[in-house]
């Protein structure tokens, strides 16, 4: 499969630990990259290569994988981190690269 | 600080050939992959292709007969043609740089992406 499947929105309250999850074939072999992306903004890069977090991102983001789901969780939620999610990783099917279809957290 | 930012027409007629251009500051473009990507209206990311320093590139099946991605190292610059556009081409058109390794890939750099409407 090419696809990576993710839940369209999720809500958390604020303070509280929330996950993003990524299903897809591809991540049975290969890590998933996170996204973060603010209304008008370009996507940033939060997590790549299995919990690497780039300079100046906050240690409470962190990813975990289990067979063919990847995990984002965001322990203790801040207000500013209402945003769109998206995963990407690379598929073995043909297409190198693929995201997910994304989802949308609201912080509470 | 490395930074990205694309150019190009904000307007392009159906069936015509949609030209962006992105330009690498802070950094130097003989490294790394270089990739295009773009967001429909209210919709997901999709990833357009990418080109290698070395000149090697690779598009999404879906597109790959539309498409080409073009590297100039002497102005810094990549660039993307994408032929007979449609409305379905209407889209926010980010370039990124593409950071990888042996099983992951990451776009570490982003253009704050630029808006090519094609009217219907």
């Amino acid at each position: 499969s090419s696809e990576l499947t993710q839940d369209p929105a999720v809500s958390v309250a604020l303070g509280q630990t929330v996950r993003i999850t990524c299903q897809g074939d591809s991540l049975r072999t290969s890590y998933a990259s996170w996204y973060q992306q603010k209304p008008g903004q370009a996507p940033v890069l939060v997590i790549y290569a299995r919990n690497n977090r780039p300079s100046g991102i906050p240690d409470r983001f962190s990813d975990s994988s289990s067979g063919n789901t990847a995990s984002l969780t965001i322990t203790g939620a801040q207000a500013e981190d209402e945003a769109d999610y998206y995963c990407n990783s690379r598929d073995s099917s043909g297409n190198p690269v693929v995201f997910g279809g994304g989802t949308k957290l609201t912080v509470l | 600080q490395v930074q990205l930012q694309e150019s190009g027409p904000a307007l392009v007629k159906p069936s015509e050939t949609l030209s962006l251009t992105c330009t690498l500051s802070g950094g130097s473009i003989s490294s790394f992959y270089w990739s295009w990507i773009r967001q429909p209206p209210g919709k997901g990311l999709e990833w357009i292709g990418y080109i290698y320093y070395s000149g090697s590139s690779n598009y999404d099946p879906s597109l790959k007969s539309r498409v080409t991605i073009s590297l100039d190292t002497s102005k810094n610059q990549f660039s993307l043609k994408l032929t007979s556009v449609t409305a379905a081409d209407t889209a926010v058109y980010y370039c990124a740089r593409q950071n990888s390794g042996t099983t992951w890939d990451a776009f570490d750099i982003w253009g704050q992406g630029t808006m090519v409407t094609v009217p219907s």
